[in-house]
């Protein structure tokens, strides 16, 4: 069992859509990451948060440390959000960074 | 600008052939790190570093070396490349190991 696990590994959806990833951990941690890889191109932090949530434009995270449970929500969601999305946490005790496998999403006009 | 240089961005080499991949950057960020990324694997940690001449070991060191001798450069080190290290490498720094990671473009490396 990963120490970090996402899900769905797949998604599709149509433009304008509502859109929830989850991310949920079994390690203890100091922060999780929520990363964003368009195909064939390098990878971009979108997200780091340790409690609560944050918000950028259409996306929004959100951590439940009690829960260890995070979720990235994508609002009226739009082909250029097609990537694979991925969640990461450092390890409290290793300074490790540990990545969940990513979820490809797709998102169709 | 802010970035994560990563050289080269592509390259093939044969079995047994020294390589360095290179990564600088530019944010006097003090943790550094590589990874690797292969197809149904996702992404894994190589090394990775807090500070100058101090680097630990990620998942998956065996076949690399790194230094760190100044706090803006990290260089991946494979002494004796074998096909099972073909992937996709990427750099990637932050201010500490739970700040905001800054990526480098990636480097794909294939070993024949």
């Amino acid at each position: 069992k990963n120490e970090v696990e996402q899900s769905p590994q797949n998604l599709t959806a149509q433009e304008g859509e509502f859109i929830t990833i989850n991310c949920s951990y079994s390690v203890g941690i100091s922060a999780l990451h929520w990363l964003q890889q368009h195909p064939g191109g390098g990878i971009v932090s979108l997200f780091m948060l340790s409690s609560g949530k944050k918000k950028h434009g259409r996306l929004i995270a959100t951590i439940n440390i009690q829960e260890k449970h995070s979720s990235l929500h994508i609002t009226a969601s739009h082909p250029r959000d097609s990537a694979v999305y991925i969640c990461a946490a450092p390890s409290y005790n290793t300074d490790k960074l540990i990545f969940g496998t990513g979820t490809r999403l797709q998102v169709f006009p | 600008e802010a970035q994560v240089t990563q050289n080269p961005r592509y390259l093939i080499t044969v079995t047994g052939k020294k390589l360095t991949v290179t990564c600088s950057q530019n944010m006097n960020h003090e943790y550094m790190s590589w990874y690797r990324q292969d197809p149904g694997l996702g992404l894994r940690q190589i090394y990775y570093s807090m500070n100058v001449e101090v680097t630990d070991k990620g998942d998956v060191p065996e076949g690399y070396k790194v230094s760190r001798k100044e706090k803006r450069n990290f260089p991946l080190i494979l002494e004796s490349p074998s096909p099972n290290q073909t992937s996709l490498y990427f750099c990637a720094s932050s201010l500490g190991e739970a700040g905001e990671l800054f990526f480098g473009e990636g480097s794909r490396l294939t070993v024949l």
